[in-house]
């Protein structure tokens, strides 16, 4: 059974700071590895979906990258502001098959203090 | 990009009433479409599973009688709260994928108050 872990599960950080977010995952057979933020009371927002063959995706001041083989993945935020204060979850989406259930990991607060 | 619409971001209703929540992927086709409910600082619990035109298959632990899923077309899926409870008060959220989108896109959540 597929277990994802995200630490820190909460982080608090100046504004401008550089920072990672880390995801692990314990079966590396994979589709691909996403990460969202998601606001109170709000729903998930996309924010990189990196493919199983994939090392990273970039957005912005987003970087995420993925090691299938040790079954872990990180997301790097350049530069942070208070808007950036969120919940961020990772998800794991398991190849091979039909199967398209995502495994979640619980989540990393971040706080982004002006 | 992707969209999911989610509606209607809050309801609230009596005791022993019905809700209907719709979910519709606006600019693609949602081959599969996928229920969860939050508790509050908890992440994501998948109920159900749906595929177009196929009944839904649940999670271990819920209740198909009490949370009717239809999937009726490949852009709308609906989420029924039969004879609603106070538990069953919670943050309902929806996701989408379809066969030309690799990811997954979640609509806005729904603020369910049973009282």
């Amino acid at each position: 059974k597929q277990e994802v872990t995200q630490i820190p599960a909460a982080l608090s950080v100046p504004e401008g700071e550089n920072l990672v977010l880390n995801c692990s995952f314990t079966d590396s057979a994979i589709y691909n590895l996403q990460w969202f933020r998601q606001d109170p009371g709000k729903g998930l927002t996309s924010l990189l979906l990196i493919q199983s063959s994939q090392r990273e995706q970039t957005s912005g001041r987003l970087n995420a990258s993925l090691d299938k083989s040790s079954g872990r993945s990180t997301l790097y935020i350049a530069a942070s502001q208070p808007g950036d204060s969120a919940t961020y979850l990772c998800a794991v989406r398991p190849s091979g098959g039909s199967n398209y259930k995502l495994t979640f990991g619980k989540g990393t607060l971040l706080t982004v203090n002006p | 990009g992707a969209v999911v619409s989610q509606h209607p971001s809050w309801v609230i209703c009596k005791s022993g009433t019905s809700v209907k929540i719709e979910c519709r992927s606006l600019d693609f086709q949602a081959t599969t479409m996928f229920w969860y409910r939050q508790f509050p600082k908890q992440s994501l619990m998948l109920m159900a599973t749906s595929n177009e035109g196929s009944k839904a298959t649940y999670e271990q632990g819920v209740e198909k009688d009490k949370f009717l899923i239809n999937h009726a077309s490949l852009t709308l899926s609906t989420l029924t709260v039969t004879s609603a409870h106070p538990e069953d008060s919670s943050f309902y959220i929806c996701s989408a994928t379809g066969t030309r989108t690799y990811g997954y896109t979640f609509g806005s959540g729904t603020r369910l108050t049973v009282v």
